[in-house]
């Protein structure tokens, strides 16, 4: 089955304390990429890939590090989380450049960040 | 840089009836695509329905239909006889076509609309 796994899918830890959320695709896409999900503004770029070894900022990336070692892993870490980065967080991919006839990108399930 | 706005932070409608949800958007772009996502309490990210600028017909998937209007950069949701699995938070959103870089594969999001669906 096609899918974008992200783990874990709860999280809770403690101002400082450095954590990655794994990311997982399996459908050999080039493009993935990082959201994050808080009350009353929505959804929310952090970063992108648009292949191995090729990331950039989305709009919010404070405080955040990706990297793409390989095609079907965008790890998300969180150096030194704060208070503030409590949210919901999605990973996306996509097949790469151009205009797809399937023009969908797929989300995995979600994790919830609770930094105290 | 592209907006989406969503005016309506929550709606409800009767069990059968029609609703529609609110959207524009600010860009300067001739060619985008539209979405609209479902978000039920699962948090799973279900997309509903998209919209290709340069296509003057509206989309329609079952239930789900647009009214696309360009010029107004207006891409507003009706859901046709409602059902209790409707009810979710709905978020539109716009992504642009343009090939010129990652950056334009972002989706950008508006706040969203919860929508409660009554027995």
């Amino acid at each position: 089955e096609a899918q974008v796994t992200q783990n874990p899918r709860y999280l809770i830890t403690v101002t400082g304390k450095k954590l990655t959320v794994t990311c997982s695709q399996n459908m050999n896409h080039e493009y993935m990429s990082w959201y994050r999900q808080d009350p009353g503004l929505g959804l929310r770029q952090i970063y992108y890939s648009m292949n191995v070894e090729v990331t950039d900022k989305g709009d919010v990336p404070e405080g955040y590090k990706v990297s793409r070692k390989e095609k079907r892993n965008f790890p998300l870490i969180l150096e030194s989380p704060s208070p503030n980065q409590t949210s919901l967080y999605f990973c996306a991919s996509r097949p790469g450049l151009g205009r797809s006839t399937n023009e969908k990108l797929f989300f995995g399930s979600g994790t919830q960040l609770s930094v105290l | 840089a592209q907006t989406v706005t969503q005016s309506q932070p929550e709606m409800s409608v009767q069990e059968a009836e029609t609703v529609t949800l609110s959207c524009t958007y600010d860009t300067s772009e001739s060619d985008y695509y539209l979405f609209w996502y479902k978000q039920p309490p699962s948090r799973q990210m279900i997309l509903v329905i998209r919209q290709e600028a340069y296509k003057q017909q509206n989309a329609t998937e079952n239930r789900f239909s647009v009214n696309f209007q360009k010029a107004a950069k207006s891409f507003s949701l009706k859901i046709s006889d409602s059902q209790l699995g409707d009810a979710a938070m709905y978020f539109c959103a716009y992504r642009s076509a343009a090939n010129s870089g990652g950056s334009n594969y972002k989706l950008t999001f508006g706040k969203g609309t919860l929508l409660t669906v009554n027995p």
